[in-house]
């Protein structure tokens, strides 16, 4: 079955960039979405398509893929972004998945 | 307003069975493909069950022939009944749409649902 590996913690300083990387066996051939998961609350569509940023979603999130790794930016960050961070891909074989989710602390 | 709201939830026994629904405002309910996602407490989120525009549906292997996803466009609802429910069933159960862009991507997601299998 497909997985997708994601580090369970990040911390980050108000103000600096953080850097949440998903990793799978040809991540790169196949399109990544990230979605935002505050406690409490239902998740949210973050990134689609590795870099497309939905509408109403700040600048200051970003997110590439290439070769066997996706990563989610987050530039200037935010107390308000402290959240759990989910990335998720397709897979001919196990379908829709995802990884197994980041919690972003911003100290 | 897009909106989905979940309901259906509740405490089931083991081996018991529950039916959630998910009723869809603000869109065309009928031009999207749906999703369940599950999120036991305190994990992440497992993908459960997806119908496409024509009734095709997908499973994970761990609820396969357990989960039935349904679809009624004229309600514009979406279903998913659940049998032979396991301790490991517990979880807040989200109804999701695909995105029309990329059918892959689950860009509107409901307030959820909590089944407790007890």
């Amino acid at each position: 079955s497909y997985e997708l590996t994601q580090p369970s913690s990040v911390s980050v300083s108000p103000g600096q960039t953080a850097i949440i990387t998903c990793s799978g066996d040809k991540l790169g051939d196949t399109y990544v979405s990230w979605y935002q998961q505050k406690p409490g609350q239902s998740p949210v569509l973050v990134i689609y398509q590795d870099t497309k940023r939905p509408s109403g979603i700040p600048e200051r999130f970003s997110g590439s893929d290439s070769g066997n790794t996706a990563t989610l930016t987050i530039s200037g960050t935010q107390a308000v972004d402290e959240a759990d961070y989910y990335c998720q891909a397709w897979d001919s074989s196990t379908y829709w998945v995802f990884g197994g989710g980041t919690k972003l602390t911003v100290l | 307003e897009v909106l989905l709201v979940e309901s259906g939830g509740g405490l089931v026994q083991p081996g018991g069975s529950l039916r959630l629904s998910c009723s869809a405002f603000g869109f065309t309910f009928s031009n999207y493909d749906m999703h369940w996602v599950r999120q036991a407490t305190g994990k992440g989120l497992e993908w459960v069950s997806a119908i496409g525009l024509v009734g095709d549906t997908y499973y994970p292997a761990s609820v396969k022939g357990r989960f039935t996803i349904s679809r009624e466009s004229a309600n514009n609802s979406l279903y998913l009944q659940m049998n032979s429910l396991r301790a490991e069933d517990t979880a807040v159960y989200y109804c999701a749409r695909g995105s029309p862009i990329n059918v892959n991507t689950f860009d509107i997601w409901g307030q959820g649902t909590m089944v407790t299998v007890s």
